[in-house]
């Protein structure tokens, strides 16, 4: 069982609509939660972090963790096409460790 | 502020050869991390540093060697390249280690042939 699993996609969407991307994980271990984007032939870029269970909001992105069900999601509301890209969600914090485990990437596209 | 800067953008390696990628951070991060992204195998650690002068082995790390004797540079060693090498590497850089995410580089897109 991988540590980390994200559905690959890709998720086809229109302009306008709330995008859900979510992750699972195994080690409950982990303490932080990160999402990236990542646009073709580029470096991931990070979009969010977070410590705790619950919401945390910045514009029009929200990262969700539930630590119980080990379980962390990212929602992009009015989406746009130029969100169109792969997005990774990272774990770590696991203790003696400085090391950040991937997801493979969920590929979204949002059609204009 | 120019953030993680990685050198060169394409290589093209044949089998057998050797070459070291250039990674350097002006943010004055401790933490330093080398990854490999494979199509559909999402990103892979190499090696890792948590200071100058402090390297660990990742995931993968056969095949490579890499030193830390500076904060800002981390370069990363591929001793005889073979065709499973060829990959998209990503060096990142973080001040804490894990607790806030980590800064990419632009990546090397790298073919052994």
């Amino acid at each position: 069982q991988k540590e980390v699993e994200q559905d690959p996609g890709p998720l086809s969407v229109p302009e306008g609509a709330i995008v859900s991307l979510n992750c699972t994980y195994s080690n409950s271990a982990f303490q932080y939660f990160m999402w990236y984007r990542q646009y073709s032939r580029k470096g991931p870029e990070l979009l969010m972090y977070t410590y705790s269970s619950g919401n945390k909001e910045d514009g029009r992105f929200t990262a969700q963790v539930d630590k119980s069900s080990k379980y962390i999601s990212l929602f992009i509301r009015d989406s746009q096409p130029s969100d169109s890209a792969t997005y990774l969600c990272a774990m770590s914090g696991v203790s003696g460790t400085y090391k950040y485990i991937f997801g493979t990437g969920t590929r979204l596209k949002v059609l204009a | 502020n120019a953030g993680v800067t990685q050198t060169p953008k394409f290589r093209i390696l044949k089998i057998g050869q050797s070459m070291t990628l250039q990674c350097a951070q002006d943010m004055n991060h401790n933490y330093m991390y080398w990854y490999r992204q494979d199509p559909g195998m999402g990103l892979k650690l190499i090696y890792y540093s948590v200071g100058a002068g402090i390297t660990d082995k990742g995931e993968v790390p056969n095949g490579y060697n890499v030193s830390r004797s500076t904060t800002e540079d981390f370069p990363l060693r591929l001793e005889l390249a073979a065709p499973s090498q060829t990959s998209v590497y990503f060096c990142a850089s973080s001040t804490t280690g894990g607790a806030t995410g980590a800064f990419f580089g632009q990546g090397t897109r790298l073919t052994v042939v």
